[in-house]
């Protein structure tokens, strides 16, 4: 198994253009989520799914789209970037609902916005 | 108020001393992660746990369900135990995490 793979590993944007960082996992995971991890601030949820077709808001979305029309891929969009969308992306993926199964990281996306 | 504190943000310990980590947290929970993210920046997930004590290696964790508090100690610390611990506990529903800050964890040879 592969795990939880991400691309780009790295990426330089100027501001206003968009993108989308890609995710995807080989576990048959229901739950996938972005995080995005800033200095100082730690690991911040974007968004999450808890299965196909079905996506929520986690505590930092505005700026991102979400979609997930298969099990495997969970991809982030940035509309517009923006200079405040320079971080660190983690996606994730876990079994069930974080409360009894061990989450599944990516290694991880680093975006930098000009 | 943070729902997860963690404790100490900075730890400096030479090769070979006993550590702990410890972590408390003010929401109701079923289980508790700890995560281990390596200089290189990759995470990884050590434990979950809803009870008592596990133990993988030198990693021992313990959770004390009533008092709301869970520790992480290594034992006989390695350089290559240097990474940032973090502990997450989930939210009622289950679909997100409450996250502690991280503690930094440097070994010295």
């Amino acid at each position: 198994n592969a795990g939880v793979t991400q691309t780009p590993k790295f990426q330089v944007l100027k501001t206003g253009q968009s993108m989308t960082l890609q995710c995807a996992q080989d576990m048959n995971h229901e739950y996938m989520s972005w995080y995005r991890q800033d200095p100082g601030m730690g690991l911040r949820l974007i968004h999450y799914s808890v299965g196909a077709g079905i996506t929520d808001q986690g505590e930092v979305p505005n700026g991102y789209n979400v979609s997930r029309s298969t099990t495997e891929d969970f991809p982030l969009r940035l509309l517009s970037a923006a200079p405040s969308q320079t971080s660190v992306y983690f996606c994730a993926s876990s079994t069930g609902g974080l409360s009894y199964n061990e989450q599944f990281f990516g290694p991880g996306t680093r975006l930098t916005v000009l | 108020k943070n729902e997860v504190e963690q404790s100490p943000q900075n730890l400096t310990a030479q090769e070979g001393e006993f550590i702990t980590i410890n972590c408390s947290y003010s929401v109701g929970i079923s289980a508790l992660h700890w995560l281990q993210q390596h200089p290189g920046g990759g995470i990884v997930s050590l434990f979950m746990l809803s009870s008592g004590k596990k133990k993988h290696g030198r990693l021992i964790a313990t959770i004390n369900i009533q008092e709301k508090h869970s520790s992480l100690h290594i034992t006989a610390s390695h350089p290559r135990d240097s990474a940032v611990y973090i502990c997450a506990a989930p939210a009622n529903t289950g679909n997100q995490f409450y996250f502690g800050t991280g503690t930094s964890l440097t070994v010295i040879p």
